[in-house]
């Protein structure tokens, strides 16, 4: 099975930089995505790790370490917009139909 | 590209009725969607991998006769909830998943159920 743990809850204020971290127990997983959903709507796809190491989309973006069990997502020059949930998931090695998403962190931007 | 559509987007219904929920993908074939259920403040919990022209996969704990899915075509899957009680209240969201490198999923809109 796959675990992944998030904080629950970040605050930062406008034009910081934030980082939101993934911890993972899983058996195999083909690459970590990170997933954006404002109150009330659908998750919107942000970045995707495949590989070790830095994935970069504009403000965005995304780390991980398979041999530290580990990803992490980052935000840049914070805008009131990006205050939203956060969630990082997997799609399963031995079952290519089936995600895990992560617990959810609720970022706060702050003026 | 990669729009998904979800109808209806709120609905309101009686204990004991059932509720049809459809999901399109707009522009794209889709042979695989996913339904989610997801309470106020929680992750999203995967209910059922939809495959057109087959029978849905269920996750352990979700029964198939409440949560009937059906995918007859490549551009629509649809989750009925029968005999609605108000624990089924809550948001559910359909998917399409793509293969390839990004491993991305593409969301509908979603489907806020209240069962009164």
């Amino acid at each position: 099975g796959q675990s992944l743990e998030q904080p629950s809850e970040v605050t930062a204020v406008e034009g910081a930089i934030v980082q939101i971290n993934c911890t993972y127990q899983t058996s195999g997983f083909y690459g970590l995505s990170w997933y954006q959903q404002h109150d009330g709507g659908a998750p919107t796809f942000l970045s995707y790790n495949g590989l070790d190491g830095l994935e970069e989309t504009g403000r965005f973006s995304s780390f991980l370490s398979r041999s530290d069990s580990y990803g992490y997502l980052l935000l840049q020059e914070l805008q009131m917009k990006d205050s939203a949930s956060y969630f990082c998931a997997v799609r399963d090695l031995d079952n290519f139909n089936k995600f895990y998403f992560g617990s959810g962190t609720k970022l706060n931007v702050k003026p | 590209g990669a729009v998904v559509s979800q109808h209806p987007s709120r609905v309101i219904c009686k204990s004991g009725t059932s509720v049809k929920i459809e999901c399109r993908s707009l522009d794209f074939q889709a042979t695989t969607m996913f339904w989610y259920r997801q309470f106020p403040k929680q992750s999203l919990m995967l209910m059922a991998t939809s495959n057109e022209g087959s029978k849905a996969t269920y996750e352990q704990g979700v029964e198939k006769d409440k949560f009937l899915i059906n995918h007859a075509s490549l551009t629509l899957s649809t989750l009925t909830v029968t005999s609605a009680h108000p624990e089924d209240s809550s948001f559910y969201i359909c998917s399409a998943g793509t293969s390839g490198r990004t491993d991305t999923q593409y969301f509908g809109p979603g489907t806020r159920l209240t069962v009164l």
